[in-house]
């Protein structure tokens, strides 16, 4: 049973232009969970879903972010119009029951 | 709101010394307490949890941890420390269910031979 997938490892973005992360759960875990993680920092929680549903996006910033988790196929996480505060590393987890986090290696996100 | 503090952001020891890594949280019910594990460039690997019931835990990797639940504090510990063992450890604290876990700053900890 693979882990959790996160592609690209390594992601480089000019100002402006979009990211797109892909996260690919466990066998058979139906909950997603992104956090971000800045430099020097703990992991920050940003959202939580399930197939086709955003169950909690409390830790979402409100603008040009945003998640899901389709019926089939991976989950994204989109940055539109990227900025250099947005560089971090940004990591999946995925959970069979909503009790236990199994996390993805992370993409390491670098705006230039 | 719920919050964890570790005190130590760095942390050397001797390999074969034992070691100890604080964790205190603020929560407001029972909690559901974790140790992550994270090496230079990889993701987070889980060393234990804490959900209930007796309040040693055993994990992987020979690492342990005892949930206080007077002192709010949920220490990591190993009787002899490896130098594989040279990573960053999280500890997280969570409301009943694996969502929205509140992450301590970390610490490195750092093996020397």
């Amino acid at each position: 049973n693979a882990g959790v997938m996160q592609n690209p490892r390594h992601l480089v973005r000019r100002r402006g232009q979009e990211a797109r992360l892909r996260c690919s759960p466990m066998k058979g875990h139906s909950h997603v969970y992104w956090y971000r993680q800045l430099p020097e920092e703990g992991l920050k929680f940003m959202v939580y879903l399930q197939k086709e549903n955003i169950i909690d996006e409390s830790g979402m910033p409100k603008e040009r972010f945003s998640a899901e988790f389709p019926k089939e196929g991976p989950s994204i996480l989109r940055i539109q119009q990227v900025v250099r505060g947005d560089s971090a590393a940004y990591f999946c987890a995925s959970s069979p029951t909503n009790t236990e986090a199994f996390f993805g290696q992370g993409t390491r996100l670098t705006v230039v | 709101a719920q919050s964890v503090t570790q005190p130590d952001i760095h942390i050397t020891v001797s390999e074969g010394a034992s070691l100890e890594l604080r964790c205190n949280y603020s929560y407001g019910a029972t909690p559901y307490l974790f140790w992550y594990v994270q090496s230079p460039g990889q993701g987070l690997q889980l060393l234990l949890k804490y959900f209930s019931g007796d309040t040693l835990v055993q994990g992987i990797k020979g690492f342990e941890a005892e949930f206080k639940r007077s002192q709010s504090s949920f220490n990591l510990r190993k009787p002899s420390v490896h130098w594989s063992d040279a990573a960053e450890y999280f500890c997280a604290v969570g409301a009943g269910t694996a969502s929205k876990l509140t992450f301590g700053t970390g610490t490195r900890l750092q093996v020397t031979l």
